[in-house]
């Protein structure tokens, strides 16, 4: 079975703290993937990575940054956490496909609260 | 843009029944088809894929697919109160997924 481990379930920081959020696969997928996901708006791509140390925008990667030094393990970066910051973060891998997708298995989630 | 669209709900079925979700897409080079089930403050979790129009049965779920109305669909027969969650639809395409917003499912015992 996949295994998509988070650092956190929960976790509050104050307003303009660095947060690190961290993701660990132990199935060797090549893809790895930052979401959050907030009612009425969905899951949102932050930050995608296909290899280690390459990373690609997603939809939402203003505040954010992300580190991938190893295969196994895909960070999340909060510069400075701001109050709009605060959501339900989601790790994700899959396998590489060449032109097209393979399903992604998600981690537990990290509730981030910033007061 | 690439969009997925659901129904948000609440859809309410008597247990027993089935329930029926639907789901569109735009991409039309969206290879790859993905259901998942998403209990309240818990993460995602894949029920079915499907890449072929036609049908795919996997227990008491049925994943539909018809390309060329660019519609998806999931059937989940003699529903349980277990089955009460959101469902996502996602499209693949390029090693990404774009998610639906889900569609809330209650089934009433």
């Amino acid at each position: 079975d996949v295994k998509v481990t988070q650092s956190s379930r929960y976790l509050v920081k104050r307003t303009g703290e660095k947060v690190f959020l961290e993701c660990v696969q132990d199935m060797d997928h090549e893809n790895m993937f930052w979401y959050r996901q907030d009612p009425g708006l969905g899951l949102r791509l932050i930050y995608f990575s296909y290899d280690v140390k390459m990373k690609e925008k997603g939809d939402i990667p203003e505040g954010y940054s992300v580190s991938r030094e190893k295969k196994e393990r895909f960070s999340l970066i909060l510069e400075s956490a701001s109050t709009n910051q605060t959501s339900m973060y989601l790790c994700a891998s899959s396998l590489f496909v060449a032109g097209g997708a393979h399903e992604q298995y998600f981690g537990p989630g990290t509730r981030l609260t910033v007061t | 843009q690439k969009e997925v669209e659901q129904n948000s709900g609440p859809l309410s079925v008597p247990e027993g029944a089935i329930a029926s979700l639907n789901c569109t897409y735009s991409d039309r080079g969206s290879q790859s088809f993905f259901w998942y089930r998403q209990y309240s403050g818990k993460s995602p979790e894949l029920i079915m894929f499907i890449y072929s129009n036609g049908d795919k049965e996997d227990g008491r779920f049925t994943a539909q697919l018809n390309k060329a109305s660019q519609y998806v669909s999931l059937l989940i027969r003699d529903s349980q109160p277990s089955d009460s969650a959101t469902y996502l639809c996602a499209a693949g395409a390029g090693n990404m997924l774009t998610f639906g917003g889900g569609t809330r499912l209650m089934v009433k015992p």
